[in-house]
């Protein structure tokens, strides 16, 4: 059975511009949940996509945004870049929408933004 | 603001040395509670998802147990081997989602 893949691995883009992150889940999960990972933060949730609705959202301004296709794939979107938006983006993906599931992540987007 | 904490953040040890590690969270809201193991370079692993006030799960030479009224989970490792050197991440569920905060981690060395 496949992983949860994400695409791009690696991502260099300038302060200002946009980003569009792709995250495929393992076959037949119905739940997307993204986290960013810096230093400093450590990991912190960003928003959660089950059967094309977003049921959570963290503490993050709206230049985040996401959404979740009928296949379950899902994007996550940052406009107008700024430095600190530099992380590695991880999604991981359940097979249920309760938070007893066990959620299988994948190897993550590293964004640099100069 | 929820806040799920980890200690030791970092743990040096010798090969065959057992050891253990804790992860506080609030007691109120609780429904769930997450290990994992990170290794440098690779996706989380997912190790164990806990629930009930006195559980306790066990993979090979890693276990957890979990106490809900008071809000804590320990994960312990018996016989560490260098293998086993990563980062080991809590994180709590307190809502029906899978929303997960995650505490800070403990970094475990394991010198052969």
């Amino acid at each position: 059975k496949a992983g949860v893949t994400q695409t791009p691995r690696y991502l260099i883009k300038t302060r200002g511009q946009q980003v569009t992150l792709s995250c495929s889940p393992i076959s037949g999960h119905r739940s997307v949940s993204w986290y960013q990972q810096t230093p400093g933060q450590g990991l912190q949730f960003l928003f959660e996509y089950f059967s094309e609705t977003q049921r959570n959202k963290g503490n993050f301004p709206g230049r985040f945004s996401g959404r979740q296709f009928s296949n379950s794939r899902s994007e996550m979107n940052v406009s107008t870049l700024e430095l600190g938006d530099s992380a590695l983006y991880l999604c991981a993906s359940s097979l249920t929408g309760q938070g007893a599931g066990e959620q299988y992540f994948g190897p993550g987007t590293r964004l640099t933004v100069t | 603001i929820l806040n799920v904490e980890q200690s030791p953040q970092s743990l040096h040890v010798q090969e065959g040395d057992s050891t253990n590690f804790t992860c506080s969270f609030p007691s109120s809201n609780f429904y769930a509670l997450h290990w994992y193991r990170w290794e440098t370079a690779k996706s989380p692993e997912a190790l164990f998802v806990m629930t009930l006030n006195g559980d306790e799960k066990k993979k090979g030479r890693i276990s957890a147990t979990l106490n809900t009224k008071e809000g804590y989970s320990y994960l312990y490792i018996k016989g560490s081997q260098p293998e086993d050197s990563a980062t080991y991440l809590c994180a709590g569920s307190f809502n029906a989602g899978n929303m997960l905060t995650f505490g800070g981690g403990t970094r475990l060395m394991v010198k052969p």
